[in-house]
């Protein structure tokens, strides 16, 4: 079955430390995003990516960096500039950047805890 | 500027009640229009759509949602609640070219 993979499902970082949370897709989307999930804030947009080699900052950009180097991926590093980086992550994607018609495919989230 | 809002940050009904969740969005034209649920520490699941047709949509799970464009909102339905329907529920709008915008969010309770 196509979907996206999110991993790992936990993750715990020092301070100090940049961590990388994993997304892959199997549905030949073109379009990739990363969100960030806290209490009572909905979604908010980090990253995203229209096409392969291509990507542009969301509204909470600051302290995080990504990669597209494939299509199926879009890897989300959380850098030691990010103050407050204890949240819940989704992925998630698109067939076309443009077409909203269909809406996102989201993965299962990526905790992560600053210990 | 362009937002959603969802009115009700949670919900209480007993297994069995009916259900409306309430979205308003601030747009200059019709976006598209989605509904999607999130169990506790899962991902997001879509319910439904609308961009364009029939006001009342339906969608998965007995769900159904009517658009009114006087109202700007778009408001989820279900005529009888299952305990299993417990899970917060975010309405997400989207402009042709845009990113989506997603609401705040509505946490629902279900009584046994």
């Amino acid at each position: 079955d196509g979907g996206i993979t999110q991993s790992p499902k936990y993750l715990f970082r020092k301070e100090g430390q940049n961590v990388t949370l994993s997304c892959e897709q199997n549905l030949n989307h073109d379009a990739m995003y990363w969100y960030r999930q806290d209490p009572g804030q909905g979604l908010r947009l980090i990253y995203y990516s229209q096409i392969v080699n291509d990507f542009q900052k969301g509204d909470i950009a600051e302290g995080y960096s990504v990669s597209r180097e494939k299509k199926e991926s879009f890897p989300l590093t959380v850098t030691s500039a990010q103050k407050n980086p204890t949240a819940f992550y989704l992925c998630a994607s698109s067939s076309k950047f443009s077409d909203r018609g269909y809406g996102y495919t989201f993965g299962s989230g990526t905790r992560l805890t600053v210990v | 500027a362009q937002s959603v809002t969802q009115p009700d940050i949670h919900i209480t009904v007993s297994e069995g009640a009916s259900l409306e969740l309430r979205c308003n969005y601030s747009y200059g034209a019709t976006p598209y229009l989605f509904w999607y649920v999130q169990s506790p520490g899962q991902g997001l699941q879509l319910l439904l759509k609308y961009f364009s047709g029939d006001t009342l949509v339906q969608g998965i799970k007995g769900f159904e949602a009517e658009f009114k464009r006087s109202q700007s909102s778009f408001n989820l339905r279900k005529p009888s609640v299952h305990w299993s329907d417990a899970a917060e529920y975010f309405c997400a709008v989207a402009l042709y070219g845009q990113n989506f915008v997603f609401g705040p969010g509505t946490r629902l309770s279900v009584l046994p």
